[in-house]
């Protein structure tokens, strides 16, 4: 059973920088085709993709937030983090991690489970 | 970037009836398309990918179509554990957009 957990501070302040951590289980990031992205949601607002690492370490990240994202992976502690500088009131939202998942028919990978998200404000 | 567009936005209808929730692509994505479910204050759910493949586990009343730009998410009997946000997200290139999402809401 594939599950994932999101951890860091619920408050930042402006300017700081935010470290996420997604710790996961039910799989490895060793394992070909497997990814785990980052995905945040304001608040009433819709989803808005960040960043997503594969088992190869190929990076990709939201040309928008590209300057300020950093996504990494420690494989032998099942955990991917991302990591934003220069937070803003803005970037107050939940955030996700997901699991992404390869699909050997089509050859494109997938999110399929989500971890429950972590809520982040950013405030003076 | 690819611009996922989802009309409605919002939708109320009855338990019992069929909804069809519409998501369009600003390009061809052949059928890398997926739909997800949200309840309020928990995180998304998958129900569908490639456009039309079920994820294990969703119910059949669960249908999804198309290919190219334009797609369709099809409740077929609605029910009151339906009632969510509906989004649909592309995973042809990067970045991997969403659509705005459409809540569904009981009349």
């Amino acid at each position: 059973q594939i599950t994932l957990k999101e951890s860091g501070p619920t408050l930042v302040k402006p300017t700081q920088t935010l470290t996420l951590t997604c710790t996961f289980s039910g799989f490895s990031l060793s394992t070909g085709g497997v990814g785990v992205g980052w995905i945040r949601q304001p608040p009433g607002e819709a989803l808005e993709w960040l960043a997503l690492i594969y088992w190869d370490s190929d990076e990709h990240y939201s040309p928008s937030l590209k300057s300020r994202l950093t996504i990494t992976k420690d494989t032998s502690k099942n955990q991917v983090v991302l990591t934003v500088t220069n937070m803003d009131p803005v970037d107050s939202a939940t955030y996700y991690c997901a699991h992404s998942t390869y699909y050997y028919g089509s050859g494109m990978d997938a999110f399929d489970i989500w971890g429950q998200g972590t809520m982040v404000t950013v405030s003076s | 970037d690819i611009q996922m567009t989802q009309s409605p936005s919002s939708l109320s209808a009855s338990v019992g009836d069929r909804v069809t929730i519409t998501c369009r692509a600003s390009q061809g994505i052949s059928n890398y398309l997926a739909w997800f479910q949200q309840k309020p204050g928990k995180a998304p759910k998958s129900l569908i990918y490639a456009a039309s493949s079920l994820q294990s586990g969703v119910p059949s009343k669960f249908s999804g179509s198309g290919s190219g730009t334009d797609f369709t998410l099809t409740i077929s009997s609605l029910q009151p554990e339906d009632f969510a946000t509906y989004y649909c997200q592309q995973y042809n290139s990067y970045p991997r957009t969403f659509g705005g999402g459409t809540k569904v809401e009981i009349k």
